[in-house]
């Protein structure tokens, strides 16, 4: 298994439409996790982070399952300016929860909502 | 308050010519990271610093690669004998402390002619 794995994407959805992205890990000593969101040309900017079962923010849900090392982000009715690229993060955590300080990106989903 | 701010944003250079991009963090993040990320994808993990200390130097791409931070604070990556393949966006990252979330900087993208 890759250290972090993403949908490849695209995905083309409708305004309104709800679009779950989901990302897979190898590193099962991994705590927290984090979704950034990167616009063309632009630097990744943090969207939520993931510390525990899961992270709910508006209109934006991530869940994390520990056993199956899966993380994904729920985005409810889409808005145009949700069209970005979704980037999952994941730490490479040693256990017993030592940090070496390293994130490893996924390739990250491409995401288009239209009109 | 200031962001991350890095110099310059856009860099051409000629292959075989040395280059220095700077990185300056948010005041306080004590953790500073150097990513590439070439056209159309992902981010590639370069360095990353704990105070001056670089832990973790596994993602430098080769011994043209080479990256200091003096006083906890400003950083500098230097890329020696560019070669074309060194053509990509250089991000710089700043979090207050490991491994949590970063703050990116605009920048730099880097053309190697």
């Amino acid at each position: 298994r890759k250290e972090v794995e993403q949908d490849p994407g695209p995905f083309n959805v409708p305004e309104g439409a709800t679009v779950a992205f989901n990302c897979t890990y190898s590193n099962s000593a991994s705590q927290s996790f984090f979704w950034y969101r990167q616009d063309c040309r632009k630097e990744p900017k943090l969207l939520m982070s993931v510390y525990s079962s899961g992270n709910e923010d508006g209109r934006f849900t991530a869940q994390l399952n520990r056993a199956s090392q899966y993380i994904s982000l729920l985005i409810r009715d889409s808005k145009l300016s949700d069209s970005a690229t979704y980037l999952c993060v994941v730490p490479q955590d040693a256990a017993g929860g030592t940090s070496y300080g390293k994130l490893t990106f996924g390739q990250g989903t491409i995401l288009t909502v239209h009109p | 308050g200031a962001g991350v701010s890095q110099s310059p944003s856009n860099k051409v250079t000629e292959k075989g010519k040395d280059v220095e991009l700077r990185c300056d963090p948010i005041s306080g993040h004590t953790a500073l990271y150097w990513y590439r990320q070439s056209l159309g994808q992902g981010l590639e993990f370069l360095i990353y610093f704990q105070g001056n200390s670089a832990p973790d130097k596994s993602g430098l791409p080769s011994d043209r690669f080479s990256a200091e931070r003096t006083g906890g604070s400003v950083s500098t990556l230097t890329i020696q004998r560019t070669q074309q393949e060194d053509s990509a966006v250089y991000l710089c990252a700043s979090s207050p402390r490991t491994p949590r979330e970063q703050f990116f900087g605009p920048g730099t993208r880097l053309t190697v002619l």
